[in-house]
């Protein structure tokens, strides 16, 4: 299985301020024939699913503000939050879609400072 | 407005039998695979399996063959996932998602909390 790697586990940020979460892959989830990382970021709060943030590792899903962004390739990847807003409180994962079965990242707890 | 709506929350004993549905509005359900993704209390996310409604090719997680089937009408727009036999730890929110294979889950069932006690 690909195992995946977020750090931190939990950070505070002040509003306004940086929030940035990495994520690294055990193994490469970029598929050479079409240059496509196979990797997708999610947002879930409590008591509901999980919901998509970014695809394909830097692909703003409609309707997500641009404060959200996705970078990245290979085995490294990162989601940066370019200023915290209060409903940005969060768990944060990643997820590689490469190869079944599909693997997550233990998640990052997103609080504010 | 694609839209996936999960059965209501069940509470079973161990050894029991149970069948959770997901269904599917809003998009053509037959072309776009269904994953089935657990969650336990306070933890992360666990990919399970997921099925093809159009042709029902299944493919299962490693960790949970044998463990659950997977299953889909494609005539009620409806994804299914069931247990033969529950046990206490499988306890958890289970949730559907629409991809998640080969793609990001871009739409997601509000989930289905099955307690086993």
């Amino acid at each position: 299985d690909i195992v995946m790697t977020q750090s931190p586990d939990s950070l505070a940020v002040s509003l306004g301020e940086r929030a940035t979460i990495n994520c690294k892959s055990s193994q490469s989830v970029l598929y050479s024939s079409n240059n496509n990382n196979y990797l997708a970021w999610y947002q879930q709060k409590p008591g509901q699913p999980p919901k998509l943030l970014i695809y394909w590792a830097s692909f703003r899903e409609s309707g997500v503000p641009d404060r959200f962004s996705g970078s990245g390739s290979g085995t490294d990847f990162t989601l940066t939050i370019s200023s915290l807003q209060a409903e940005d409180v969060a768990v944060y994962y990643c997820q590689q879609y490469y190869r079944t079965p599909l693997t997550f990242g233990q998640g990052t707890k997103v609080e504010i400072k | 407005e694609v839209q996936l709506v999960q059965s209501g929350a069940g509470m079973k004993k161990p050894g029991e039998s149970l069948k959770i549905s997901c269904k599917g509005s809003g998009y053509s359900f037959a072309n776009y695979w269904i994953a089935w993704v657990r969650q336990m209390p306070g933890k992360g996310l666990e990919w399970m399996g997921i099925i093809y409604p159009g042709d029902s090719d299944t493919r299962y997680s490693p960790s949970f063959q044998g463990q659950v089937t997977i299953s889909a009408d494609k005539s009620i727009n409806t994804a299914y996932l069931q247990w033969s036999s529950l046990k206490a730890s499988d306890t958890a929110t289970y949730y559907c998602a629409r991809g998640l294979f080969e793609m990001a889950g871009d739409f997601w069932g509000q989930g289905t909390l099955v307690t086993v006690s």
